[in-house]
């Protein structure tokens, strides 16, 4: 079974210019989440897609999107890159989305191996 | 709200040694608490997951107790080997998907 696939694996851009991350969930699995992760910052939530919508979202700027397909793949873009936006963005699949408090905990996530983004 | 503190690093050991890595949370609710663990230009893999109070997760070696009377879920392992030099993160997760990861803790065996 393939794991998660993020594409590309590096990016470098300029400040200014927009980028389009693509993630590929496991086979099955309809949740994608992202994180960024920085030295500073470390591991920050995003959002949260399940079924095409939007479940949850972080505490980012606008300049943050996302969406999902109805094959359960997921883009996030990033618009008008500053440089504190330089980070590897991860992307995490799970089964489903929890809809009680009873499996609440079970879902565990897998991660791809993310994306360097370099902005220059 | 939520949030995950953990030990600070980096952690340097001789091979065969024992490893504690702390970790300590607050939720608002009945969280799940995980270990994740991550190898240079990887992404995270689960290392061991515990869902209620008084669970033990385990895992190649690897243990962390879900103590919820000191709101904790501390790492050991009884002997660490070179391979696993890696950044170890704590997480919890309480509804939905999403996780809250502590700063991650680096840890160098020596042979």
């Amino acid at each position: 079974k393939a794991g998660v696939t993020q594409t590309p694996r590096y990016l470098i851009k300029t400040r200014g210019q927009q980028v389009t991350l693509s993630c590929s969930p496991i086979s099955g699995h309809r949740s994608v989440s992202w994180y960024q992760q920085t030295p500073g910052q470390g591991l920050q939530f995003l959002f949260e897609y399940f079924s095409e919508t939007q479940r949850n979202k972080g505490n980012f700027p606008g300049r943050f999107s996302g969406r999902q397909f109805s094959n359960s793949r997921s883009e996030m873009n990033v618009s008008t890159l500053e440089l504190g936006d330089s980070a590897l963005y991860l992307c995490a699949s799970s089964l489903a989305y929890p809809r009680s408090y009873r499996d609440r905990g079970g879902t565990e996530a897998f991660f791809g191996q993310g994306t360097r983004l370099t902005v220059v | 709200g939520n949030s995950v503190t953990q030990m600070e690093g980096p952690v340097t050991l001789s091979e065969e040694a024992f490893l504690t890595i702390n970790c300590t949370y607050t939720a608002t609710g009945y969280p799940s608490l995980f270990w994740y663990v991550q190898y240079p230009g990887e992404g995270l893999q689960l290392l061991l997951k515990a869902t209620k109070a008084d669970d033990k997760g385990s895992n190649k070696g690897f243990e962390a107790t879900y103590r919820k009377e000191t709101t904790s879920f501390h790492l050991e392992k009884g002997s660490v080997q070179v391979s696993d030099s890696a950044v170890y993160f704590c997480a919890l997760k309480d509804t939905g998907n999403q996780f809250y990861f502590g700063t991650g803790t680096s840890l160098t065996v020596i042979p």
